[in-house]
């Protein structure tokens, strides 16, 4: 069974850091493209990062470039996303997910989600 | 940034009836390969979103053929034939066809 468990998430203040972790099984994350998408609370669904299967390239939504860093160790069969310089709207449930590039399919397995809360 | 706009932002459906969700994007979503990236998913209260339509209309594995996604360039759509209960929730579209990946702002179906 395909599975992807967020963990990591907490309370943090602003200006602070977080790393997240997903970790994968029942599958090998070295085939897929690898995605974080977040959720600020009651809001809809953002796209965060990207992760190329090799971890040779990074995609990112302009309002975390910079401060948020994405990465992966095949070997582990795990995904990170590094938080720095954590900002109040930055609050949300993280996902991780995966998709095939090109042919698909887009984020057919998700994670249950961390909640990363950035407050003082 | 491709801009994807759903409508209604909210459905309130009578079990049995039929549903249908708009999502429009900015730019044409026919990549140079033929494809057109171009996908739905459902995201139910309290749970993770899950996939229901990929490439405009391949319903993906396991999903009930009351759903059925059309379109083609910058104008798409979902369709549920008869609304069930569990039905309920928020559909968002999203693009693929290049990065940043973007969703449409969602659409609530209720009962």
């Amino acid at each position: 069974e395909v599975q992807l468990v967020e963990s990591g998430g907490g309370l943090v203040q602003p200006g602070g850091s977080l790393r997240l972790s997903c970790a994968a099984s029942g599958f090998s994350i070295n085939a897929y493209w690898m995605t974080w998408v977040r959720q600020a609370p009651g809001k809809g669904l953002e796209w965060v990062a990207n992760i190329n299967a090799a971890g040779s390239a990074t995609y990112y939504v302009d309002s975390v470039k910079g401060r948020l860093t994405i990465s992966r160790d095949n070997a582990k069969n795990s995904l990170y996303l590094q938080m720095n310089s954590l900002r109040a709207e930055d609050t949300a449930i993280y996902y991780c997910t995966r998709y095939i590039l090109v042919t698909g399919p887009l984020f057919d397995s998700w994670g249950q989600g961390t909640l990363v809360t950035v407050s003082s | 940034d491709i801009v994807m706009t759903q409508a209604p932002l909210s459905l309130s459906v009578t079990p049995g009836q039929p549903a249908s969700i708009s999502c429009k994007s900015s730019q044409n979503l026919l990549h140079g390969n033929g494809r057109t990236y171009l996908s739905w998913f459902l995201q139910r209260p309290g749970q993770s979103p899950q996939l229901l339509i990929e490439e405009v209309s391949n319903r993906f594995s396991g999903v009930p053929d009351r759903f059925s996604g059309s379109g083609s360039g910058t104008d798409f759509t979902l369709k549920i034939s008869r609304v069930e209960a569990e039905d309920v929730g928020v559909y968002y579209c999203v693009q693929s066809m290049e990065h940043p990946i973007t969703f449409g702002g969602g659409t609530k179906v209720e009962i």
